[in-house]
């Protein structure tokens, strides 16, 4: 089973602090995605890579910057926390063709920015 | 108009009845379709894929209408363990997913 592993389960930082989320993948999947979920709101797209050293970015990326030096691994980062960015994360990944194969998604991160 | 959109529910049944919801989509140009299904507090996964002939799983039925641009989800005999929110998911182009806000199902003993 493909397995997507996230950081943290649950993480609180301050307002203004430099938050890391980490996200690791097993099963040498070219694509990999973040998310965040809110109530009401659903999944949005905040970056996503499909190669290593390579990102683009989704729906709503201000606030946010990704980091992909190694295949396995995506990282997010919130490069100054603000309270609106509490919220949970979700990291997933998918083989070349995501309409065969899906996502699988990591088990997610709640952030709480105070 | 919102890209993808769901009845945010919920809706709740008594055991062993049937179920449906549907999800419309914006964009004609949509490719992919998949249902989600996520329990509270955990992540989303991959219930099934919709073909435009409509597939089956088990007690699960999914339609495509890509005339009207709507999906639906038929649940038969439900059972408690389908409480759940089933998210719609859309692929248009690339290898990115959109998704709807999700319908909350709870199934009552």
């Amino acid at each position: 089973d493909v397995k997507v592993t996230q950081s943290s389960r649950y993480l609180v930082k301050r307002t203004g602090e430099k938050v890391f989320l980490e996200c690791v993948q097993d099963m040498d999947h070219e694509n990999m995605f973040w998310y965040r979920q809110d109530p009401g709101l659903g999944l949005r797209l905040i970056y996503f890579s499909y190669d290593v050293k390579m990102k683009e970015k989704g729906d709503i990326p201000e606030g946010y910057s990704v980091s992909r030096e190694k295949k396995e691994r995506f990282s997010l980062i919130l490069e100054s926390a603000s309270t609106n960015q509490t919220s949970m994360y979700l990291c997933a990944s998918s083989k070349g063709t995501v309409r065969t194969y899906g996502y699988t998604f990591g088990s997610g991160t709640r952030l709480t920015v105070v | 108009r919102k890209e993808v959109e769901q009845d945010p529910g919920p809706f709740n049944v008594p055991e062993g009845a049937t179920v449906a919801f549907n999800c419309t989509y914006s964009n004609s140009a949509s490719q992919s379709f998949f249902w989600y299904r996520q329990d509270c507090r955990k992540e989303p996964k991959l219930l099934m894929s919709v073909y435009s002939s409509g597939n089956e799983d088990g007690r699960f039925t999914a339609q495509l209408n890509r005339a009207s641009q709507y999906i639906s989800l038929l649940i038969r005999d439900s059972k408690l363990s389908d409480s759940a929110t089933y998210l719609c998911v859309v692929n248009n182009y690339g290898q990115n997913f959109v998704f709807g806000p999700g319908t909350r199902l709870s199934v009552l003993p």
